[in-house]
């Protein structure tokens, strides 16, 4: 079955610019997590979805925001870009939410803010 | 606030077990401690997961002590494509509950399979 997609793959925006990332999950799955990957932080958690509804939000501040669809995909966005926001975005998608479910990730997007 | 630790690198070579530990306080009671894989330019990708003692699959055990406060991915007979970045990933507890709150990655350690 087909995988995690993520478009676009790559991106470059310019300071204050706003952008808006996709994902669509596999088929089935109703869970979808969002993640931020820098050299200097690691992998961070932004928030996770699971029908249509937000359950969960990590340390970003109000610029990042998402959603998520009917379907299950999911959009994620970020307003007023820094430079600082410059990083691999990355999503998952699993059956349901919680770790006891495998998390599918996506070949991410790579964002840059000039 | 959870909190992991895990070591920056590890150096091995080809045929040898390699044990990675990832240190983890205040996570959900009720939820798994999962491993990733990630090579350079790539999603990362599940390894195994636990709620206590030990797994095993066909790639890796999980060691998980009965406070779970920690959790060692064991690799066996490591090969130069194991070479790679290994997180652990823990949910955080809510104070008074014992849902999974946001997700945590550990800080990933770099394995490095030498010949």
């Amino acid at each position: 079955k087909a995988g995690v997609t993520q478009t676009p793959r790559y991106l470059i925006k310019t300071r204050g610019q706003q952008v808006t990332l996709s994902c669509s999950p596999i088929s089935g799955h109703r869970s979808v997590s969002w993640y931020q990957q820098t050299p200097g932080q690691g992998l961070q958690f932004l928030f996770e979805y699971f029908s249509e509804t937000q359950r969960n939000k990590g340390n970003f501040p109000g610029r990042f925001s998402g959603r998520q669809f009917s379907n299950s995909r999911s959009e994620m966005n970020v307003s007023t870009l820094e430079l600082g926001d410059s990083a691999l975005y990355l999503c998952a998608s699993s059956l349901a939410p919680g770790l006891a479910y495998e998390q599918y990730f996506g070949p991410g997007t790579r964002l840059t803010v000039t | 606030l959870a909190k992991t630790t895990q070591p920056i690198s590890m150096d091995s070579y080809e045929g040898q077990e390699v044990n990675i530990t990832c240190s983890h306080n205040n996570i959900a009671t009720n939820d798994y401690i999962t491993w990733y894989q990630q090579f350079p330019s790539q999603g990362p990708r599940f390894i195994i997961q636990g709620y206590k003692t030990k797994v095993t699959n066909e790639v890796a055990s999980l060691f998980i002590p009965a406070d779970r406060k920690s959790s060692t991915l064991s690799l066996p007979r490591v090969s130069l494509s194991d070479t790679a970045v290994y997180y652990c990933l823990v949910g955080e507890g809510h104070h008074g509950s014992s849902n999974t709150g946001k997700l945590i990655f550990g800080q990933g350690t770099t394995l490095q399979v030498k010949p």
